[in-house]
Parts: structure tokens; sequence; C-alpha cells
């Protein structure tokens, strides 16, 4: 599975948008780029996943660019809680894999 | 429709003692996955089962650690003579037999600490 690369922590204030990059450079055209989240001490929550259109939930939104080297991550409103560590985990086509979580982006909203 | 549960939440063992930790996955999932989490590292893969079956061990240490996933009752994860170092937080995941993608669903761990 390619390696990703994000920052290690970002602040965003509470009600604007939060966008959270992801560098994923040796990405392999089957790959898919997935987002999870760990709010403190709990376990960990899928948020969205994408190939190479962008997409969108309830959640939030991806971007991937065109090259598909990078993408981001976008909570439109950020609130308080979602105040956690994102996890970019990029990852082939088979559906049960594992996760191979790396160390994620600390992500503070205040007030 | 209850999520994955895991008991017990907090788990206190000596040194040398057993633990067992419990998964029980969301109704109609058949994959069970464990992770670790040391204190203050990030998230590590531990082992993959289907029922009755593992399909991945990669992440298991080689010595006092087993799981199992049998046909009725929840996933097991048992370490035998814990040490200090087995001290962390133990997640289990499940997902849904026959998924289009990857969406576990974590439990909400177990905080071993050895002491």
């Amino acid at each position: 599975d390619a390696k990703t690369t994000q920052p290690p922590s970002m602040d965003c204030a509470e009600g604007r948008a939060a966008n959270l990059p992801c560098n994923h450079s040796t990405i392999s055209g089957n790959e898919y780029v997935y987002w999870y989240r760990q709010i403190h001490s709990q376990g960990p929550q899928y948020i969205i996943h994408g190939l190479k259109n962008n997409e969108t939930n309830e959640m939030a939104s991806l971007i991937i660019t065109e090259d598909r080297k990078s993408s981001t991550l976008i909570l439109p409103h950020a609130t308080l809680r979602d105040t956690a560590v994102y996890y970019c985990i990029v990852m082939g086509p088979g559906t049960a894999s594992k996760l191979t979580f790396g160390t994620g982006t600390r992500l503070q909203v205040t007030l | 429709n209850a999520g994955v549960m895991q008991n017990p939440r907090h788990l206190v063992r000596r040194r040398g003692q057993e633990a067992r930790l419990r998964c029980s996955p969301m109704k109609g999932h058949s994959h069970v996955y464990w992770y670790r989490q040391l204190p203050e590292e990030g998230l590590k893969f531990m082992v993959y089962l289907q029922k009755e079956n593992i399909i991945d061990e990669s992440g298991m240490p080689k010595e006092r650690f087993s799981a199992e996933f049998p046909k009725e009752g929840p996933s097991i994860l048992r370490i035998q003579q814990v040490v200090r170092g087995d001290s962390a937080a133990y997640f289990c995941a499940s997902l849904k037999s026959g998924s289009s993608y990857n969406e576990q669903f974590f439990g909400p761990g177990t905080r071993l600490t050895v002491l």
C-alpha cells in the first residue's frame, strides 16, 4: 500500500471549514484513499473514501487531485466535536484489508 | 442496532497473569480485526479473522498472543504471561460480509494495564 504524508497538527475555528491535506505521491492506479478519524480515547471512525472522483457524504467531502498524488478532506463547518486525529489511508481494491494507520493530523477546533 | 461491543472496558493484570479481551462484532459482520494502540502511539494492526479462521496475523507478536473467532460467541484476544509492555488500548473492528468498501466499525476498546 502507498505511503501517505500528513501535517502533524492543524487548528481550525469553529464554524469554519477544515481542510486536511494528504500526500500520496506513490499511489497506484487501483488504490483508494480512505479517511478515518479517532476522537480522544475512542475507537476510530470511518469518514469517507474515493478513487479518483470527488466524493461527498453527510460528514465530509473528499477532493482528489487529477494526478491522484494528493487529496484534501474537507469538514465544511467544523465543530468542537470534530477535534480528533485524522488518518489518510491508501489501500488496494480488496474490501477487507487491514487498515494501516500512520501518524495522522491532530485537528484542534477552537472557539 | 448495537455497535461493536468490547469487554471489559478496563482490565488490570499483574505481570505473569493472563488477559482475555472479548469482542462482539456488529450483527451480520463476519470479519473481525484487532488493533493495538500503545500509549502516545498510533494504531497498529494485529490480526484479522473470519469465523473460525485466521486470515492475517502478520501483526501479532510471535509469543504469548493468540486470537480466535469461534462459530458461536465473541472473538477473543488472549495474552498469556502479560508484561508491562502489553499495557495498551486494544481495539476491535468488524466489517460487514460482502461490503463493497472497507468501512470498519470500531468498538470502544479495552484498556489493559499491567502492574
